[in-house]
């Protein structure tokens, strides 16, 4: 089986720079993703790392450690907006699921204080 | 262009009964497919459907079936409807097989049996 592990809740304040962490246990790892979704919203992607190292995007920077079963998604320059939950997902040869059939942690709800 | 539509938004079911939901993909999109995200937790994927063939298919009983259509589209059906099948079920389409692993969710169909 599949098992992310994820914190639930984390508050950081406007501006600063925030690192959500997660790690995974799975046979025939195949990509690891990290979605924002709103509350009430659907979730959106953010990043994709399928090789170990880091990949920066905007505000936005996501590191993968495949021998150590670890990633996390790091945002910069925090802004009120950035409040939501983040979603770390991973995709497996092995289960079954196809080339869109991702595992999802339970999320981090990330707040935002002034 | 439009994104990813399901419908209906919002519907409400008693035990035993069926129901259907539906959705479209993103125009060019062949792959769809479907999750389950009860609240607080992250998404659950229910089954992944390309060129109208089942390519992927999560943990969940046989009273959740799925189909794809000629044009793309899909439905998801689940029959005799249990309390715990209150959830929100995303629809998610992506280019296909060979997809780097981003999916575009739509927003939705919210069920609530009782």
């Amino acid at each position: 089986g599949q098992n992310i592990d994820q914190p639930t809740e984390m508050t950081a304040t406007e501006g600063a720079i925030v690192q959500i962490n997660c790690t995974y246990q799975t046979s025939g790892f195949n990509g690891l993703f990290w979605y924002q979704q709103h509350a009430g919203e659907a979730p959106t992607f953010l990043s994709y790392n399928v090789l170990d190292g880091l990949e920066e995007k905007g505000r936005f920077s996501s590191f993968l450690s495949r021998s150590k079963g670890y990633s996390y998604l790091l945002l910069k320059e925090l802004q009120m907006k950035d409040s939501a939950s983040y979603l770390c997902a991973v995709r497996s040869l092995y289960s079954g699921g196809g080339a869109d059939g991702l595992t999802f942690g339970k999320g981090t709800h990330l707040i935002i204080q002034p | 262009d439009a994104g990813v539509t399901q419908s209906p938004t919002h519907l409400i079911k008693t035990r035993g009964q069926h129901v259907t939901l539906r959705c479209s993909p993103i125009s060019g999109h062949k792959s769809v497919s479907w999750y389950q995200q009860v609240l607080g937790q992250g998404p659950q994927f229910i089954f992944q459907y390309y060129e109208k063939e089942e390519r992927g298919r999560g943990n969940f009983p046989d009273r959740f079936s799925a189909r794809q259509f000629p044009n793309y589209s899909s439905e998801l059906n689940v029959n005799a409807l249990l309390l715990g099948d209150s959830a929100l079920y995303l629809c998610a389409s992506s280019r296909g097989m060979a997809s780097t692993g981003e999916l575009f969710f739509g927003e939705g169909s919210r069920l609530t049996v009782l």
